[in-house]
């Protein structure tokens, strides 16, 4: 069946660092990859996504490229900031799967000033 | 656009009692929608996929007696939690796919329920 590797959190950053979360995923087919930001006491919130290979998803400064050639989906910001202090999700829909999501088990981040 | 609310945001029920549980696409028609659960700490785990007007599918180990959905509108669907037990306590949380906007779901802020 899918799934969705990410690495553990926390993780702990300073303002103005660099940011990347390993995602790896294993599909039969050819699924479409998102992340997803859920900040403190909110909903899941769709910060990118990406539907086929070498597509570039983008969003508020986070990038994450759909590499077929290593089922990864690796999510990258060059300079956070403290609001981008939440938990993020990796996560897969494959087409066959009337659009269901698989999740990653998030990683939380903690950006300090 | 494309919001989705749920109702209530949280709710304590007695063991043995049901609670329900609302989810509404606000702004947008939703052929289908999904409920997960969260528990602490811890990722999603997709419950059942709800199409308007027949009935849910259940992920495997998912109790569908226990777990009742109704999807009877294009811009609602209910999870009741029958017989609750305290090991029902978690988050759960319902996400909506716009009707022929493909396979972007919209999530709901989430329904905290705690079973006493």
């Amino acid at each position: 069946g899918n799934s969705v590797t990410q690495m553990e959190g926390p993780v702990t950053l300073s303002e103005e660092a660099f940011l990347t979360i390993n995602c790896t995923y294993t599909a039969t087919g050819y699924p479409s990859l998102f992340w997803y930001v859920q900040y403190p006491g909110e909903g899941l919130q769709l910060l990118l996504k990406a539907t086929k290979a070498d597509d570039k998803g983008s969003n508020k400064g986070f990038e994450a490229t759909y590499r077929k050639e290593t089922t990864s989906f690796h999510l990258e910001k060059g300079s956070v900031q403290v609001s981008d202090s939440a938990v993020y999700f990796c996560a897969l829909s494959d087409a066959d799967s009337w659009g269901k999501l698989q999740f990653g088990a998030g990683t939380q981040v903690v950006v300090t000033p | 656009g494309a919001v989705v609310s749920q109702h209530p945001s949280w709710v304590i029920c007695k063991s043995g009692t049901s609670v329900k549980i609302e989810c509404r696409s606000l702004d947008f028609q939703a052929t289908t929608m999904f409920w997960y659960r969260q528990f602490p700490k811890q990722s999603l785990m997709l419950m059942a996929t709800s199409n308007e007007g027949s009935k849910a599918t259940y992920e495997q180990g998912v109790e569908k007696d226990k777990f009742l959905i109704n999807h009877a509108s294009l811009t609602l669907s209910t999870l009741t939690v029958t017989s609750a037990h305290p090991e029902d306590s978690s988050f759960y949380i319902c996400s909506a796919r716009r009707q022929g906007a493909g396979i972007e779901q919209y999530f709901g802020p989430g329904t905290r329920l705690t079973v006493t």
